[in-house]
């Protein structure tokens, strides 16, 4: 079955620095891979995905992501983090499992990005 | 605002009632996700639906479901409802229902059982 580990339930940067989250993935299949914020009582928000095209995909707010296949990761960064930039991120996976079907997503446990300034 | 509608915004119950959440997918938007988020599990996929037919099933237990109506709004049901069950669900839609399709999540409900 597919899943999706977030390393660090928290990360937390200083304003201007970089940020870095963390996620690998495991898939039987070469799955689609997903990127989403969510700031407090709102719901997810797609901020870039992979989707076999380019391995590094950019996406709002100054956000991007490399697909790597041998390391079985899709970290996101951003050159300088801004205040507004304190969220949760989730990473997802879409994927059918190894006997077949439907895509199924599945997301990690998410990362709560804490910006000091 | 991402164009997906869902109601109530809270819900508060008991143990043991049987509640419907309601969502409305973006308008051309055919197919319709089920998530149940919660401290203990984080965000879990329940169900899909693709153009009134069910497309994908996730982690849903047999007490609840779901459907899709012909005008594409989806309801969600969930009965005998334990402590346990007490979370934020979201609706999300997506146009084709792909697995690389972008999902819109709809603001949630928040379900209380008491």
């Amino acid at each position: 079955a597919q899943s999706v580990t977030q390393l660090g339930s928290h990360v937390s940067v200083s304003e201007g620095a970089l940020v870095l989250l963390r996620c690998n993935y495991s898939s039987s299949v070469p799955p689609y891979l997903f990127w989403y914020v969510q700031y407090p009582n709102q719901g997810l928000q797609l901020l870039l995905k992979y989707t076999s095209a380019a391995t590094l995909v950019k996406g709002i707010n100054g956000f991007e992501a490399e697909f790597k296949k041998s390391e079985t990761s899709f970290h996101l960064t951003k050159p300088s983090a801004h205040m507004s930039d304190a969220a949760e991120y989730f990473c997802a996976v879409s994927a059918p499992p190894a006997s077949g079907g439907s895509y199924i997503p599945t997301f990690g446990r998410g990362t709560s990005l804490i910006v000091h300034p | 605002d991402s164009g997906v509608t869902q109601t109530p915004k809270h819900l508060i119950t008991a143990t043991g009632q049987r509640v419907t959440l309601r969502c409305s997918p973006r308008s051309g938007d055919l197919s319709v996700y089920w998530y149940q988020q919660s401290l203990d599990q984080g965000l879990q996929f329940l169900i899909q639906y693709y153009n009134g037919e069910e497309r994908a099933k996730g982690n849903i237990l047999e007490r609840f479901s779901a459907q899709q109506f012909p005008d594409l709004h989806s309801e969600l049901n969930l009965s005998s409802l334990e402590l346990g069950d007490s979370a934020l669900y979201f609706c999300a839609s997506s146009v084709a229902g792909t697995g690389g399709d972008t999902q819109y999540f709809g603001p949630g409900t928040r379900l209380t059982v008491l």
